[in-house]
Order: C-alpha cells, then sequence, then structure tokens
C-alpha cells in the first residue's frame, strides 16, 4: 500500500505569512495528488488537482507542485478564513486505495 | 449545481444494521465514480470504497472490506453505505464523493468533487 505523510501535522501562522504544506509518498505517484481543505463540522474541499491544477472558484494564493514522492502545498499570503485542516491524497493506486495524507492543522498564531 | 445530499444522521445500538444514502444531482449519476470516506472523531480521512452506479462495479480499501457493503440504485441516484452489525468503532462521520478523472498525455489523474454534507453515526449502549 502507498502511505502518505504530511508535514507538519500542526501549523500556528500570522494573517499575511506564506505556508507551505508537505506531502511525501512512501514510492512515486508521478504527479496524481490531490489536496482538500477541511473546516471544522464540514465536509472537505478540492483545492488542487493533479499536483499543481487549481480547482474552479479556490482563491489563487494557492498552489500546488511536485512530482514522484515529494508535494508542497503553499499558500502565499494567509487569509483568515483559510485557517483550517489540509489533507493530500494520492489517486495512482486507483480504485481500491485513495489513501490520505493524516492532515495538517493550520491554526492562527 | 451538481451535489451530492446525505441521510441524517442515524443513533443505534451495537448489534444493529444501518444503511445510510447519498443521492446526486445536476449531474449523470451512472457516469461516475461514487467514493465513501469515514472520519473518527477527532480524527482525519479514510478511504473506505467505491461503486460506478451504471454496473455497480465496487472497490473496498482492504480496511474495510468485509466490514460494510456499497451499493447503488441507478434509477433513483443514490448510492449506499451499509453495516450488517454496527459496532461501537463504527462512530463516525461519513462522506460520499464523485470521482473525477482526466486523461491526458499518458496520464489519468482523479480526484473528487464534490463532496456531501456527510452523515453522523453514533453507535451507542
Amino acid at each position: 500500500d502507498i502511505q502518505m505523510t504530511q508535514s507538519p501535522s500542526s501549523l500556528s501562522a500570522s494573517v499575511g505569512d506564506r505556508v507551505t504544506i508537505t506531502c511525501r509518498a512512501s514510492q512515486s505517484i508521478s504527479s496524481y495528488l490531490n489536496w482538500y481543505q477541511q473546516k471544522p463540522g464540514k465536509a472537505p474541499k478540492l483545492l488542487i488537482y493533479a499536483a499543481s491544477s487549481l480547482q474552479s472558484g479556490v482563491p489563487s494564493r494557492f498552489s500546488g507542485s511536485g512530482s514522484g514522492t515529494d508535494f508542497t502545498l503553499t499558500i502565499s499570503s494567509l487569509q483568515p478564513e483559510d485557517f483550517a485542516t489540509y489533507y493530500c491524497q494520492q489517486s495512482y493506486s486507483t480504485l481500491s486505495m485513495y489513501t490520505f495524507g493524516q492532515g495538517t492543522k493550520l491554526e492562527i498564531k | 449545481e451538481v451535489q451530492l445530499v446525505q441521510s441524517g444522521a442515524e443513533v443505534k445500538k451495537p448489534g444493529e444494521s444501518l444503511k445510510i444514502s447519498c443521492k446526486g444531482s445536476g449531474y449523470s449519476f451512472t457516469s461516475y465514480w461514487i467514493g465513501w470516506v469515514r472520519q473518527m472523531p477527532g480524527k482525519g480521512l479514510e478511504w473506505m470504497g467505491i461503486i460506478y452506479p451504471g454496473d455497480s462495479d465496487t472497490r473496498y480499501s482492504p480496511s474495510f472490506q468485509g466490514q460494510v457493503t456499497i451499493s447503488a440504485d441507478k434509477s433513483i441516484s443514490t448510492a449506499y453505505l451499509q453495516w450488517s452489525s454496527l459496532k461501537a468503532s463504527d462512530t463516525a462521520m461519513y462522506y460520499c464523493a464523485r470521482r473525477l478523472r482526466i486523461a491526458v498525455a499518458g496520464t489519468d489523474s482523479h480526484w473528487f468533487d464534490p463532496w456531501g454534507q456527510g452523515t453522523l453515526v453514533t453507535v451507542s449502549s
């Protein structure tokens, strides 16, 4: 099975900061990596698909990069509404296992 | 508008059975895979399995194989997740989500959007 590891597990930052979250796969997954945002009490929301493609309607301050085993989600200038938990998900091993990372909780400093 | 609307919260006792639903609208329900995801209280997202409503082809995560049953009724655009005998450890929020796909230049990318609002299942004696 492909394991996905995010770092850090939690992060404190201020409005206006540039923030980077990392996701590492246990084997190469090419660019088959998605990012989701989840706010408390809400369903996950798609931000980035195929490692770097911005979902329609998602602000351009969000960006994704990487391929192979190492990926990053960057928020260029944190806004108050960005404080949430972020998850990566691999879609390399299709249908039976779309594994998620353990999540990164982004909190206000 | 593409939507997935899930059934309401459930409170059950250990050993009881349960079937929760996820109704799609605003798109061709039979043309897209629907996945299910578990989120235990205060924890992360866990992949459970996926179904293609067009022909009911179903795949399970090894962790959930034999523990739950995923099904669909394409006549009413609804996917289901069911348990035959609930345990306290099944207490969680359960989400459904539509799988999207793009295949170009030798790549075949999948992602999930939209998601249902979630169904909270509480199992307690």
